[in-house]
């Protein structure tokens, strides 16, 4: 059974980057697709980006200029960085795995994605 | 970005109860559409997605439809554990967004 957990800071100032890591109990993190959300205190929860298997990523246009999102295979590890941050940037800090359900319609293959398993979240607080 | 819209924002109900919610996509999103639950203090659970396939585990008496831009998630006599929030997301386009969550209450 997959099972992921972030760990990181949950303190950061203002103007400083914030390092998350997510460890993966997977044979091997290259064989899925990841993903990090994140959710605001009292607010909706919020796409950041996904790195898939193929190690290209996608990132949340509002957050594209400051994310980075990577995977160590050598540890089994996913990261998030995401540089000069400020107060809205507080959040609770998921990251999940990317799941796909392919199907054919009209002899064109379809693919649905989801995330299927999630970290517990970590919270980071971003305040001087 | 598509903007999805959830009603009601929250609801309250009894134990047994049938409820559904709706979810609304801002543009044609065909069926991809996916629904989560989430408890306080928890992360999100994946429940439905394609818009009406169950995810492994789920109970049955959880269902989704609709296809397009207005889509349901509907729970079938509710348990005490199904009170939590509950969030649709849009897996059409980059980026991913979800709707603004509707908190399930007993009554």
């Amino acid at each position: 059974q997959v099972q992921l957990q972030e760990s990181g800071p949950g303190l950061v100032k203002p103007s400083e980057t914030l390092s998350l890591s997510c460890t993966v109990s997977v044979d091997s993190i290259r064989t899925y697709s990841w993903a990090w959300i994140r959710q605001p205190p009292g607010k909706a929860l919020e796409w950041i980006g996904y790195i898939y298997s193929s190690g290209s990523t996608n990132y949340s246009p509002s957050l594209k200029s400051r994310v980075t999102i990577e995977v160590d295979t050598s540890k089994n590890l996913l990261s998030l960085k995401l540089t000069s941050v400020t107060p809205a940037d507080t959040a609770v800090y998921y990251c999940a795995r990317l799941g796909r359900f392919g199907e054919i319609f009209r002899r064109v293959p379809q693919y649905y994605y989801y995330l299927d398993v999630w970290g517990k979240g970590t919270t980071v607080i971003v305040s001087s | 970005d598509i903007q999805m819209t959830q009603s009601p924002s929250s609801l309250s109900a009894f134990v047994g109860d049938s409820v559904t919610i709706t979810c609304r996509a801002s543009q044609n999103i065909n069926n991809y559409l996916n629904w989560y639950q989430q408890k306080p203090g928890n992360a999100p659970k994946l429940l439905i997605y394609a818009a009406s396939s169950l995810q492994s585990g789920v109970p049955s008496r959880f269902s989704g439809g609709g296809s397009g831009t207005d889509f349901t998630l509907t729970i079938s006599s509710l348990q005490p554990e199904d009170f939590a929030t509950y969030s649709c997301e849009q897996s059409f386009s980059i980026p991913r967004t979800f709707g603004q969550g509707t908190n399930l209450e007993i009554k």
